[in-house]
């Protein structure tokens, strides 16, 4: 068990539809990140944030959005949903996102949402 | 071309054998992770490093900078090692401080067989 919990574990929605996945960090850990795993991309990055602010974007789509609260816990929104976001969304999170040009500190991995886009 | 690449893409071992899994990446990287993902999808840290070498049980994780390369070895490899490895590394984080997500090889499907 990393510590980092999601939820929901699956989500079964259509095309067109709006979903939100939620994720909490390890108790401590200040930043989280978001990944997409899917068949024909394999794992990507999405967005990154530390302490409530945004730190970093990869591949990430402009229907897709996402927000870390006061709490730490975050939150991606992805809208208007089609057949080819059906993924496994992890969420990830550490300590401390490292400082410029250093090194980062290791990630610990949620268990995924499963979300099918039918 | 990717930039993080591994190989092999599959393995199929017997129980017992010493197991090599490679990386090599072509980007200037603060760190090197080796994940692990078992049949559930649940995806563990085996390793970070950014020099030299870690070893953890049978598992033992090389990176040599200059290269841009790493090796990740498993000994007396069991049936419960059969899983996907990942090879990943984080950016040097210029674009806004602090290290950015992590960059994925494809991973290797790896089978120990008893």
């Amino acid at each position: 068990d990393s510590g980092v919990t999601q939820t929901p574990k699956h989500l079964i929605t259509a095309t067109g539809q709006r979903v939100t996945l939620r994720c909490s960090p390890r108790s401590g850990d200040l930043s989280v990140y978001w990944y997409q795993q899917s068949l024909d991309q394999g794992l990507q990055f999405l967005i990154q944030y530390y302490n409530g602010e945004e730190r970093a974007k990869g591949n990430i789509l402009e229907r897709f959005s996402a927000q870390q609260f006061p709490d730490l816990h975050s939150e991606l929104n992805l809208s208007s949903l089609e057949l080819g976001d059906s993924a496994l969304y992890f969420c990830a999170s550490s300590a401390t996102p490292g400082l410029a040009g250093g090194q980062g500190d290791e990630q610990f991995f949620g268990p995924g949402t499963r979300l099918t886009v039918l | 071309k990717n930039e993080v690449e591994q190989s092999p893409q599959n393995l199929t071992a017997q129980e017992g054998e010493f197991i090599t899994i490679n990386c090599s990446y072509s980007v200037g990287i603060s760190a090197l992770h080796w994940l692990q993902q078992h049949p559930g999808g649940g995806i563990v840290s085996l390793f970070m490093l950014s020099s030299g070498k870690k070893k953890h049980g049978r598992l033992i994780a090389t990176i040599n900078i200059q290269e841009k390369h790493s090796s990740l070895h498993i000994t007396a490899s069991h049936p419960r090692d059969s899983a996907v490895y990942i090879c990943a590394v984080s950016g040097k984080g210029e674009s806004g401080g602090g290290a950015d997500g992590l960059t994925f090889g494809k991973g290797t499907h790896l089978i120990i067989q008893p």
